[in-house]
């Protein structure tokens, strides 16, 4: 069936430094992607998102790039803060009819000091 | 508003107990989404509704039931709870003709033993 994956389980950046995450997914019927943010014991929160008829889209300190051709995505957070460690989640919707998501199984991103 | 609000936040149940969780939204959001998340995974939707009165299956359905008499109000049932079950569960909504973005309540964390 169709899915939405991850490059990289983990990720580890140091403070200061870009962090990019990557995404890949396989359903061309996709409308629109979006990058949740999770917090431990926390539930997904909105980060960006970004339509199937843009290649990229900016947002304050994050850019999501898609390359449609290759179907992949990416999350790019400027200047990393402690605060950016957590779990993030690319999912993509827009081809059914509630407008349901799917989503990856998520990047855990470490900010070392 | 409080957005979306799930309780209880923790629970273990026995096999085969049942219980229903609760999930309330006070946007006025059409749509209503239950997801459940296994440990290092992403969500996987199990039902969801685009009206009172409305629900159907996702992609995870057996051994849970909904119903939504009220715009506000999407509780979701176990019947005979398995060891299988246990995971967090997400409540999520999202307005019909805004944005695609779901806003999600912080999680009810379940054991079954």
């Amino acid at each position: 069936g169709e899915s939405v994956g991850l490059h990289l389980p983990t990720l580890s950046v140091q403070e200061g430094d870009n962090s990019i995450i990557n995404c890949a997914y396989s359903n061309s019927a996709s409308d629109y992607f979006i990058w949740y943010k999770q917090e431990s014991g926390k539930g997904p929160q909105f980060i960006i998102d970004i339509r199937s008829n843009m290649d990229k889209r900016q947002g304050q300190r994050v850019t999501v790039l898609l390359n449609k051709t290759v179907k992949h995505l990416s999350l790019q957070i400027a200047a990393t803060q402690p605060g950016d460690s957590a779990v993030y989640f690319c999912a993509e919707g827009g081809s059914g009819s509630a407008r349901q998501l799917t989503f990856g199984s998520g990047t855990q991103l470490t900010v070392l000091p | 508003n409080a957005g979306v609000t799930q309780t209880p936040k923790f629970r273990i149940l026995k096999i085969g107990q049942s219980m229903t969780l609760q999930c309330t939204q006070d946007m006025n959001h059409n749509y209503m989404y239950w997801y459940r998340q296994d440990p290092g995974m992403g969500l996987k939707l199990i039902y969801y509704s685009v009206g009172a009165g409305i629900t159907d299956k996702g992609e995870v359905p057996n051994g849970y039931n909904v119903s939504r008499s009220t715009t506000e109000d999407f509780p979701l049932r176990l019947e005979l709870a398995a060891p299988s079950q246990t995971s967090v569960y997400f409540c999520a909504s999202l307005t019909a003709g805004g944005t695609d973005t779901q806003y999600f309540g912080p999680g009810t964390r379940l054991t079954v033993l």
